[in-house]
């Protein structure tokens, strides 16, 4: 069946540090892609998306690109910030016409000053 | 502004008591979800429903029940037949026409006492 697999954390970056978060994907057919951003306490919060091989999603300076040959989603940010500390979903639609997710376990991202 | 309202935001229940968490979204999306989140974990889906008086189970649905009466509304109960509740509680929804984000509410923190 369909599977997500992430980068154990915790990634622990210094201000202004590019990040990667690495994100690889086991699924027939073609799912669509998607990050997701959850602060302590919070629901979590669609950061960005791709629908297609090739596609490039980006939202507030991160990026990730839907890499089909590599089946990779890996989310990447050139300059992180203080504020982006939190915990981040990568997840696939689970395919047919519903749109049942299958997430990630995630991924911690702690930014120091 | 549109979006997915859970309440409470804490509970506490205690022994051999059913409770339940209410969650309303005013976005007019069809499919409807529930998840569970323990600590430092990902997250497990309980219960979906892709359209109103339908529902299906998720991967864990032992010792909880839904309703989906009205579109808008898809409250969960966790029933005295749950033997480890205390978890943060995560309600979503979307279109329902494949491939779509899910959107999320702010959860519900269930304790015993």
């Amino acid at each position: 069946g369909n599977s997500v697999t992430q980068m154990e954390g915790p990634v622990t970056l210094s201000e202004e540090a590019f990040l990667t978060i690495n994100c690889t994907y086991t699924a027939t057919g073609y799912p669509s892609l998607f990050w997701y951003v959850q602060y302590p306490g919070e629901g979590l919060q669609l950061l960005l998306k791709a629908t297609k091989a090739d596609d490039k999603g980006s939202n507030k300076g991160f990026e990730a690109t839907y890499r089909k040959e590599t089946t990779s989603f890996h989310l990447e940010k050139g300059s992180v910030q203080v504020s982006d500390s939190a915990v981040y979903f990568c997840a696939l639609s689970d395919g047919g016409n519903t749109d049942k997710l299958i997430f990630g376990t995630g991924t911690r991202l702690q930014v120091f000053p | 502004d549109g979006g997915i309202t859970q309440s409470p935001k804490y509970l506490f229940r205690k022994e051999g008591q059913n409770v339940t968490l209410s969650c309303e979204q005013n976005l007019n999306h069809d499919a409807m979800y529930w998840y569970r989140q323990d600590p430092g974990q990902g997250l497990r889906l309980i219960y979906y429903s892709q359209i109103v008086n339908d529902f299906q189970k998720g991967d864990i649905a032992e010792g909880y029940s839904v309703s989906r009466e009205k579109k808008e509304s898809f409250p969960l109960t966790v029933t005295s037949a749950q033997k480890n509740p205390t978890a943060f509680y995560l309600c979503a929804s979307s279109l329902g026409t494949g491939n779509q984000p899910q959107h999320f509410g702010d959860g519900t923190r269930l304790s015993i006492l």
